[in-house]
């Protein structure tokens, strides 16, 4: 199975400051396809997860473009350049290479 | 707009069968491989199981194989999933969810969740 790890744990952020949030990868993402299957979601609090960010650094419908995700191979990142209230929740990462689909531990961003 | 709504879920005693229903509308249900996540009690996300648009294909995490079943019903825009053998471990709310485009191996909406229980 791929092993999918997040860091940190938790982020504290003051209202229209930046935040990241890393993943790594057991394996290397990359489909002989070209593409690099990982995802991003955020469950905000009481409500189920909604998509963020496909295949590395597609913003989903209707998501702000403060939200922007980079990274290649095993390594990535979520940004947020500017943390509203609305964006506390926890963001997790998911690796959609092969089966068994599998998920960091999730970060919680919180406000300041 | 894509709704998902599941059903099935409450308390049943360790050794026993419970069956989730998730009724899909709003998209091409036929058109889109499903899933099945779920989470326990304060915990992070799962990945149960996963479906192809035409019932084709099926893989489950090694936590289920062999206990829980993942089926869907075109005619009916219904996604299944039969749980047996149940443990205090499967305790968790399972989320319903439609792959992303073309790609099986992706999730872009979810369901708002049902609590399974398992307890004595």
């Amino acid at each position: 199975d791929i092993l999918t790890t997040q860091t940190p744990l938790s982020l504290s952020v003051t209202p229209g400051q930046p935040a990241s949030i890393s993943c790594k990868s057991s394996q290397s993402l990359l489909h002989t396809d070209g593409k690099t299957y990982l995802y991003w979601y955020l469950q905000k609090p009481g409500q189920s997860p909604q998509l963020l960010i496909y295949e590395v650094s597609s913003r989903f419908s209707g998501v702000p473009d403060r939200f922007s995700g980079s990274g290649s191979g095993t390594d990535f990142k979520l940004k947020i350049s500017r943390v509203e209230a609305e964006d506390v929740g926890v963001y997790y990462c998911m690796q959609g290479l092969h089966f068994p689909l599998t998920f960091g531990g999730g970060t919680k961003v919180e406000i300041k | 707009q894509v709704q998902l709504v599941e059903s099935g879920g409450g308390v049943v005693q360790p050794g026993r069968s419970l069956r989730l229903s998730c009724a899909a509308s709003g998209f091409t249900f036929s058109s889109y491989g499903m899933h099945w996540v779920r989470q326990a009690p304060g915990k992070g996300l799962e990945w149960v199981a996963v479906i192809s648009f035409d019932g084709s294909n099926k893989y489950y995490a090694d936590s289920v194989k062999g206990r829980f079943t993942i089926s869907r019903d075109n005619s009916k825009n219904t996604l299944h999933l039969q749980m047996n053998s149940l443990r205090a471990e499967d305790t968790a709310v399972y989320y319903c969810a439609k792959a992303l485009g073309g790609r099986t191996g992706a999730i872009d909406f979810w369901g708002q969740g049902t609590l399974v229980t398992v307890s004595s």
